[in-house]
């Protein structure tokens, strides 16, 4: 079944401890990105990765860090996770060629809080 | 860079009526325009698209779109709606230019709500 998995789906965490959201996918997708969903904004994109080893920032990529050493993987860092950083994210992946978002995968989410 | 607007937050309906969430997009060369929805505790999935020819298009769950270039807009509709409508829409815009690959821009969302 083709997806998108992220883990953990809920995680609460504490001012400046570090953490990792972790994404993968099992279509051989090129494209992946990063999302953040906040109540009346939508969502913006942080981090976006084009193929292995080729990562840019989106919108809000502040405080936040990306890898892409695998096609399959797209881990999102929190290096010193602050509040202003509680939020829903998603991952999603799709195809890049043509247009890469004919058929884009997205996540279950994450759901971070950060006290 | 692209700006999407969602003329509604919240759209409350009853079942079996019609329904438009409308989205307006800034001007741009060239554009890709979709719909996504959301279901609670959910990712988003793609409704539909519109990608070039025909400015209808229609989506899953017999929702369908009308891209209208010189009003910059993509408004959904749907003609009868169900209960299972009840979730979260949002449109999102992707812009080529020349032979870079787009972005995609996603709206604030409309949250449709269908009562019995």
């Amino acid at each position: 079944e083709a997806q998108v998995t992220q883990n953990p789906r809920y995680l609460i965490t504490v001012t400046g401890k570090k953490l990792t959201v972790t994404c993968s996918q099992n279509m051989n997708h090129e494209y992946m990105s990063w999302y953040r969903q906040d109540p009346g904004l939508g969502l913006r994109q942080i981090y976006y990765s084009m193929n292995v080893e080729v990562t840019d920032k989106g919108d809000v990529p502040e405080g936040y860090k990306v890898s892409r050493k695998e096609k399959r993987n797209f881990p999102l860092i929190l290096e010193s996770p602050s509040p202003n950083q509680t939020s829903l994210y998603f991952c999603a992946s799709s195809a890049s060629q043509g247009v890469p978002f004919l058929s884009a995968f997205f996540g279950q989410g994450t759901r971070l809080t950060v006290v | 860079a692209q700006s999407v607007t969602q003329l509604d937050s919240q759209v409350p309906v009853f079942e079996e009526a019609p329904v438009e969430l409308r989205c307006n997009y800034s001007s741009s060369v060239s554009v890709y325009l979709f719909w996504y929805v959301q279901y609670p505790n959910q990712g988003l999935q793609l409704l539909l698209k519109y990608l070039s020819g025909s400015t209808l298009v229609k989506g899953i769950n017999g929702f369908e779109a009308e891209f209208n270039k010189s009003q910059t807009s993509f408004h959904l509709r749907k003609p009868s709606v169900h209960i299972s409508d009840t979730a979260e829409y949002f449109c999102a815009v992707s812009e080529w230019r020349g032979s870079t690959l787009g972005r995609l821009y996603f709206g604030r969302g409309t949250q449709l709500t269908v009562w019995p």
